[in-house]
C-alpha cells in the first residue's frame, strides 16, 4: 500500500540553524501539506502546496518557514533560523483530490537546542 | 471562531467492550469530518469519515455518527481490542480556494484498553 515517507525521523539543531525537512508524498498525489505537534498537544495546520503555490498558510507559517517540490516526488519544509519554539513533531500529508483524504507520514522530530 | 473539541481527554475501556469517543465542532459551514488514531511516535492514521449529507457510516468495528442539529460527531469501536489504544482526533475539512482543503483538528481523546 502507497505511504507518505519522511526524512529524518528526528533532527537535533541549535538554535537559528537552518533546517529543512523532507517528505516523499503518494505518487499520484497533487495536493501536500505540512502540518505541525507540539509535544502533548493538538495537530496544527501549517501549509499547503498545489501546483507548485502555496494554496494556503497559517499565522505559524511566516517568513522563516518555506516549502518546494525540488522535483517530481520531493515535497520539503525549510525552517530559516530554529527557534526553540520551532521544536515539535512536523507531519506531511498529501491527497488526490482537493476533497479527498489526507494521508500522513510518519513525522520527523524537531528539536531545537 | 471555528473550533473542533472534544468532550473526554481519556477514556478507559475493558477489552472486549464498545467505545465511544466524542467530538463537538462548531463551523455548521464544514461539509466533511474525519476520525484519525494516532499511536505513540507515530503520524496520524485515517480511520473513517463522513460528509454532512449522512448522519451515520460504518466501518470495520468502527462507526461514525454526525448530529448537525448539536454539532456534534462520535466514533465507535466495536469489542475494543488492546490494538485500539491510542490518542483519537476528529478534524474538521475546509476545502481551500486556492486548491486541496485543510484540517482542523481536535484535542485528542486518549483510549485505554485495559485487559
Amino acid at each position: 500500500e502507497p505511504e507518505v515517507t519522511q526524512t529524518p525521523s528526528h533532527q537535533v539543531t541549535q538554535m537559528g540553524q537552518e533546517v529543512i525537512l523532507r517528505c516523499v508524498p503518494i505518487s499520484n498525489h497533487l495536493y501536500f501539506y505540512w502540518y505541525r505537534q507540539i509535544l502533548g498537544q493538538k495537530v496544527e495546520f501549517l501549509v499547503s502546496f498545489y501546483n507548485n503555490e502555496i494554496s494556503e498558510k497559517s499565522e505559524i507559517f511566516d517568513d522563516q518557514f518555506s516549502v518546494e517540490r525540488p522535483d517530481g516526488s520531493n515535497f520539503t519544509l525549510k525552517i530559516r533560523s530554529t527557534k526553540l519554539e520551532d521544536s515539535a513533531m512536523y507531519f506531511c500529508a498529501s491527497t488526490g483530490g482537493m476533497t479527498d483524504t489526507q494521508y500522513f507520514g510518519p513525522g520527523t522530530r524537531l528539536t531545537v537546542l | 471562531g471555528e473550533s473542533v473539541g472534544l468532550h473526554l481527554p481519556t477514556l478507559s475501556v475493558q477489552e472486549g467492550d464498545n467505545s465511544i469517543i466524542n467530538c463537538a465542532y462548531s463551523n455548521s459551514a464544514s461539509d466533511y469530518f474525519i476520525w484519525y488514531k494516532q499511536e505513540s511516535g507515530k503520524g496520524p492514521q485515517f480511520i473513517i469519515d463522513i460528509r454532512s449529507n449522512m448522519d451515520k457510516r460504518q466501518g470495520q468495528r468502527v462507526t461514525v455518527l454526525l448530529n448537525k442539529t448539536v454539532k456534534h460527531l462520535s466514533l465507535q469501536i466495536a469489542a475494543t481490542q488492546p490494538g485500539d489504544s491510542a490518542v483519537y482526533f476528529c478534524a474538521e475539512s475546509y476545502i481551500l480556494t486556492g486548491g486541496g482543503n485543510k484540517l482542523t483538528f481536535g484535542t485528542g481523546t486518549q483510549l485505554k484498553v485495559e485487559l
